[in-house]
């Protein structure tokens, strides 16, 4: 089983509607969990981390924790075209340190 | 935020040639950087931790001999890939670490290789 799932998609959906990402994970230990963005070419860039169960909150965009699901989500409001990128979940526990990657999720924001 | 260079962006090799990308971390010191692997509709894969001034550690599976890291600074690594064969060809990609409450990885814009 791999430590981090996330769907590949691809993802499509219409300008302005509200997007749902989401990542499992396995291991209980993990305690940083991040979403990356990455534009095609580029390299990842963050947009958000949290290390608590609960919702963060940061413009459009809202990170979700549910630890005792191992369940991450991102979800976005109000979608853009330029939101169309492959975004990538992140987890972080110390004594590892380092960052396990899910898959990532092509996502596309139809004008 | 904190700035991470690469170069080249994009390369391309006759098999059998030695291939050196380099890393650098602009505006912070980076004690520890990190070399990723991406292959088309797929994830990172981190291949090594560089460590300034000493020896990189690799993960399982990635070939030290192969792919030779450097890092002989606190704002420069390097991976060169030795003998490149076309199963080599990949989007690498480095990030350093600045600290921070999770040490913070950033990253560059990637290395388009391709051996030809």
């Amino acid at each position: 089983q791999k430590e981090v799932e996330q769907d590949p998609g691809p993802l499509s959906v219409p300008e302005g509607a509200i997007v749902s990402l989401n990542c499992t994970y396995s291991n209980s230990a993990f305690q940083y969990f991040m979403w990356y963005r990455q534009y095609s070419r580029k390299g990842p860039e963050l947009l958000m981390y949290t290390y608590s169960s609960g919702n963060k909150e940061d413009g459009r965009f809202t990170a979700q924790v549910d630890k005792s699901s191992k369940y991450i989500s991102l979800f976005i409001r109000d979608s853009q075209p330029s939101d169309s990128a492959t975004y990538l979940c992140a987890i972080f526990r110390f004594g590892n340190e380092k960052l396990t990657f899910g898959t990532g999720t092509r996502l596309t924001i139809i004008p | 935020g904190a700035v991470v260079s690469q170069h080249p962006s994009r390369v391309i090799c006759k098999s059998g040639t030695s291939v050196k990308i380099e890393c650098r971390s602009l505006d912070f010191q980076a004690t520890t950087m990190f070399w990723y692997r991406q292959f088309p509709k797929q994830s990172l894969m981190l291949m090594a931790t560089s460590n300034e001034g000493s020896k990189a550690t690799y993960e399982q599976g990635v070939e030290k001999d192969k792919f030779l890291i450097n890092h002989a600074s606190l704002t420069l690594s390097t991976l060169t890939v030795t003998s490149a064969h076309p199963e080599d060809s990949s989007f690498y990609i480095c990030s350093a670490e600045s600290g921070g409450p999770y040490n913070e990885q950033f990253f560059g814009p990637g290395t388009r290789l391709t051996v030809l």
